[in-house]
């Protein structure tokens, strides 16, 4: 059981340049997030999903872009990479908070993607 | 907008003793939280988690603390090892189940366990 996985683990971009981060699970959760966490500012919410093909803003949208158009990948695009990009991106995923299944609160991470933007 | 902080963003124990991190929560609405511990390198990982009509939730070596009247966590981990070492984070959820994309997470305590 792989859970969460992400792609790529590191990237490096020039300012302008765009990428995208790929996360899958196998856990078949319904909920799937993307964080990024900066030293000093924990983590925070850019982007989530509550279910295929749906998609939500989360605190720091702005530059990103999310697609979920599978049930178990959730991917997370910069169209424009800018400095202020550069931060270790998490996705993590859960059951939905209805759902009535054991943990359905509890978020489940992805080992993280290291981004630096040049 | 809501908040999640930590007392102490650092703590230095010696390898047998009990630690204690600490959170302070500013929504009185949250209903549920959550204690992550973080490696260096890796996700935040699931530790432990309370619902609001508990006071105390143990789990293996950690019990969770709740005061709802202060608004106050704690985490606390018993007979402490080297492999506790880690960043420990708490998350509130929101209620209602709608504001789902609300969680927030508190900006971690540095714990470091001395041999």
């Amino acid at each position: 059981n792989a859970g969460v996985t992400q792609t790529p683990k590191f990237r490096v971009l020039k300012t302008g340049q765009s990428m995208t981060l790929l996360c899958a699970q196998d856990m078949n959760h319904e909920y799937m997030y993307w964080y990024r966490q900066d030293p000093g500012m924990g983590l925070r919410l850019i982007h989530y999903s509550v279910g295929e093909g749906t998609t939500a803003k989360g605190e720091v949208p702005d530059g990103y872009n999310v697609s979920r158009l599978k049930k178990q990948n959730f991917l997370l695009g910069l169209e424009s990479a800018a400095p202020s990009q550069t931060s270790v991106y998490f996705c993590a995923s859960s059951y939905s908070r209805t759902s009535g299944k054991p943990g359905a609160n509890v978020l489940t991470f992805g080992a993280g993607s290291r981004l630096t933007v040049l | 907008g809501e908040s999640v902080g930590l007392h102490l963003p650092t703590l230095s124990v010696q390898e047998g003793d009990n630690s204690i991190i600490n959170c302070a929560y500013s929504n009185s609405a949250s209903d549920y939280f959550i204690w992550y511990k973080q490696e260096s390198g890796k996700g935040p990982q699931f530790i432990i988690d309370i619902r609001s009509n508990m006071d105390k939730r143990q789990g293996q070596r950690v019990t969770v603390l709740l005061n709802k009247t202060v608004k106050h966590l704690s985490l606390q981990i018993a007979a402490t090892q080297p492999g506790d070492s880690a960043v420990y984070f708490c998350a509130e959820f929101p209620t209602p189940s709608t504001s789902y994309g609300k969680l927030t997470f508190g900006q971690g305590t540095i714990l470091t366990v001395h041999p």
